[in-house]
């Protein structure tokens, strides 16, 4: 069975403090591995997609970067408009349900000005 | 660019009401359409995908439904809510094709009485 660990649960930082969320991942195949930022009471908005190890993606402040076993969201320099729930999520490849996405629980990083 | 839509956002109902939350996209034809809840605090529980017209696979037994009516339209539904229904619905969508990226609709909070 596909899983995604996420951690830590929660992450509070002062602006300006750059710090890495982690998300470990066991999937008998890996297809992508996607990052997603969720505001509260919105739907998840999509960052990134990795599909193999060694990748980096970068978008503003952050950065992806997929290993065998892992990926990091490193956040450079954060400001409070960061603040949010990030999400890993994996697809397998293989398996009967076309596009799926196994999620982690999340993230909760809290940037205090 | 393509767009997800869904309503209400927010939904109060009694024990055994019935239940329908819709979902549409535009800009995109033939999208991979899902719904998944997400139970607070919480990652996101896929409910059902749908790669076609009348074509629906769920992945957890429960109380509710799902239809597709249309190519970019996905309805989810039930005939008489548990308060175990209670939650927040996403509607997402994806291109075909390997490792696409799932976008998400804003969802709706449900709450059962």
């Amino acid at each position: 069975e596909d899983q995604v660990t996420q951690s830590p649960e929660a992450l509070r930082l002062q602006e300006g403090e750059s710090s890495s969320l982690n998300c470990s991942y066991t999937v008998s195949g890996l297809r992508g591995l996607f990052w997603y930022r969720q505001d509260p009471g919105k739907g998840p908005e999509f960052l990134f997609t990795l599909y193999s190890a060694g990748e980096e993606k970068e978008k503003e402040r952050l950065k992806a970067t997929l290993t065998k076993k892992e990926s990091f969201l490193h956040i450079t320099a954060p400001k409070p408009e960061d603040s949010a729930t990030y999400l890993c999520a994996v697809q397998a490849s293989g398996g009967t349900s076309y596009g799926k996405l196994t999620f982690g629980q999340g993230t909760i990083l809290t940037v205090h000005p | 660019s393509q767009t997800i839509h869904q309503w209400p956002a927010t939904l109060v109902q009694p024990v055994g009401s019935p239940l329908s939350l819709e979902c549409t996209v535009e800009g995109t034809s033939n999208p991979n359409l899902y719904w998944y809840r997400q139970a607070a605090g919480r990652g996101l529980q896929l409910l059902f995908y749908s790669v076609g017209i009348g074509q629906i696979s769920s992945e957890v037994p429960q109380n509710l439904s799902a239809s597709r009516p249309q190519d970019r339209q996905f309805i989810l539904s039930s005939k008489k809510l548990l308060l175990s229904d209670s939650g927040f619905y996403l509607c997402a969508w994806s291109s075909g094709g390997s490792a696409q990226p799932q976008h998400f609709g804003d969802g709706t909070r449900l709450s059962i009485l």
